[in-house]
């Protein structure tokens, strides 16, 4: 069956600081991952996601995401957070075809000034 | 173009009352998701419909729960009757049917709390 780890539950970061968010999945088959965040009051808003070709992914608001299939890694980098970027992050992975997502329990990120 | 909506954004209900949730997809979208997020947990699938047909519903979690999409438009997921673990956040999501490549699109969630 596949799962979704993301090992940190919160992380604090200064502003203006570096950012990466871990995540490592399990899955049968060629995963199709996405990273989703969902700010306070808000629903979940798709960040990036990776299907095929370049293992290095951009998304919206500046992250990026690196998909490492030796290390079944999907991690989120963001080189300057931004106070406007303290949510909850989930990664998820899901099959080609449908969109049956299995998610990540969460990381909260927390941005100090 | 409006995007996934749900209705309402939130609900506190006794234990043994019965609560309708409301999802309202994007238009022209066949795929319509529920996902529920209980407190300290991962998001986890419930049901997926294909148009008006449930395609898959192996996550819902027992008979209380039943889900509904008339004329393959909106969806209600009901609960019936409630109690105190069904309390969390339920999602929507959907997207287009076909190609290997899709996209779900989420609402806000409706957070539901069960006294």
């Amino acid at each position: 069956a596949q799962s979704v780890t993301q090992p940190d539950i919160h992380i604090t970061v200064s502003e203006g600081a570096s950012l990466e968010l871990r995540c490592n999945y399990s899955y049968g088959a060629t995963p199709y991952l996405f990273w989703y965040v969902q700010s306070p009051g808000q629903g979940l808003q798709l960040l990036l996601k990776y299907f095929s070709g370049d293992t290095l992914v951009q998304g919206i608001k500046g992250f990026e995401a690196e998909f490492k299939r030796s290390q079944s890694s999907f991690n989120l980098r963001k080189p300057s957070v931004h106070w406007s970027d303290a949510a909850e992050y989930f990664c998820a992975v899901g099959p080609a075809g449908y969109s049956t997502l299995t998610f990540g329990k969460g990381t909260m990120l927390l941005v100090s000034p | 173009e409006a995007g996934v909506t749900q209705f309402p954004s939130h609900s506190v209900i006794e234990k043994g009352q019965t609560v309708t949730l409301r999802c309202d997809p994007i238009s022209g979208h066949d795929n319509l998701y529920w996902y529920r997020r209980v407190m300290g947990k991962e998001i986890k699938f419930l049901l997926h419909f294909v148009k008006e047909s449930k395609q898959d519903e192996s996550g819902m979690p027992n008979n209380r729960f039943l889900a509904e999409r008339t004329g393959g438009t909106y969806s209600t997921l009901k609960v019936q009757p409630a109690e105190l673990e069904d309390s969390g956040v339920y999602f929507c999501a959907s997207s287009h049917l076909g190609g290997l490549v899709t996209e779900a699109f989420f609402g806000q969630g409706t957070r539901l709390t069960v006294v």
